[in-house]
């Protein structure tokens, strides 16, 4: 079973609109929360990180969210374009630090 | 450019052949792994070296091999190619953990 669930596996938003992704996972303890957008065919980059002690970061319209207790993140996106239409991965590394857990993304499609 | 290059960015290969595909990492990086990205899968770890040496591995089958190299670039082989192993190879370098953890463009790798 995988360590890093996500969801939805896939949605799809209006221009402008807001929307929120779910990273739930089971890597405890663990050494920090990333999140990641991939564009199709290019390699992920990196939106945002959180260790353990954080609880919000934002990057421009991209705001994560950190509840180290109930281990859950989120991903919410705010005011989207159609540039944000993209897959959104959630990676939690252990707290070594030596091990990446990938959840299977989020799809994101902004339609005009 | 996230300065971390991979050649070739395409290949196109008979089933039975034998390729190889190269990153060089981000200057000053030690860290290199490779990762597999299958249609509309999440990204699959194959296997991670350190200043040359190798230091985790995943699911990278028997069919695969890797190394890194004193200039710390890395090479990833992959023989007898079958169609299941066309996919989207990435490498990813560090500087330390996960901590500036940045990915390449990737190699598309077509088997027919």
């Amino acid at each position: 079973k995988n360590q890093v669930e996500q969801s939805p596996q896939s949605l799809i938003i209006l221009e402008g609109k807001n929307c929120t992704l779910q990273c739930n996972y089971t890597v405890s303890p663990f050494s920090n929360l990333r999140w990641y957008k991939q564009d199709t065919g290019r390699g992920p980059v990196s939106l945002t990180i959180m260790t353990f002690s954080e609880n919000t970061k934002s990057n421009g319209r991209y705001t994560a969210t950190l509840d180290a207790d109930t281990k859950q993140s989120s991903l919410h996106i705010t005011a989207s374009q159609l540039s944000d239409s993209a897959s959104y991965i959630c990676v939690v590394s252990d707290l070594g630090d030596y091990k990446l857990s990938f959840g299977a993304g989020t799809t994101v499609t902004v339609r005009a | 450019d996230s300065g971390v290059t991979q050649t070739p960015k395409h290949l196109i290969t008979a089933t039975g052949q034998r390729v190889t595909l190269r990153c060089s990492p981000r200057s000053g990086d030690l860290s290199v792994y490779w990762y597999q990205q299958s249609l509309d899968q999440g990204l699959q770890f194959l296997i991670q070296y350190y200043n040359g040496e190798e230091r985790a591995k995943g699911n990278i089958l028997e069919r695969f091999s890797a190394q890194q190299f004193p200039d710390l670039h890395s090479e990833l082989n992959l023989s007898s190619l079958e169609l299941g192993d066309s996919a989207l190879y990435f490498c990813a370098s560090s500087s330390r953990g996960s901590y500036g953890y940045t990915f390449g463009s990737g190699t598309r790798l077509t088997v027919v």
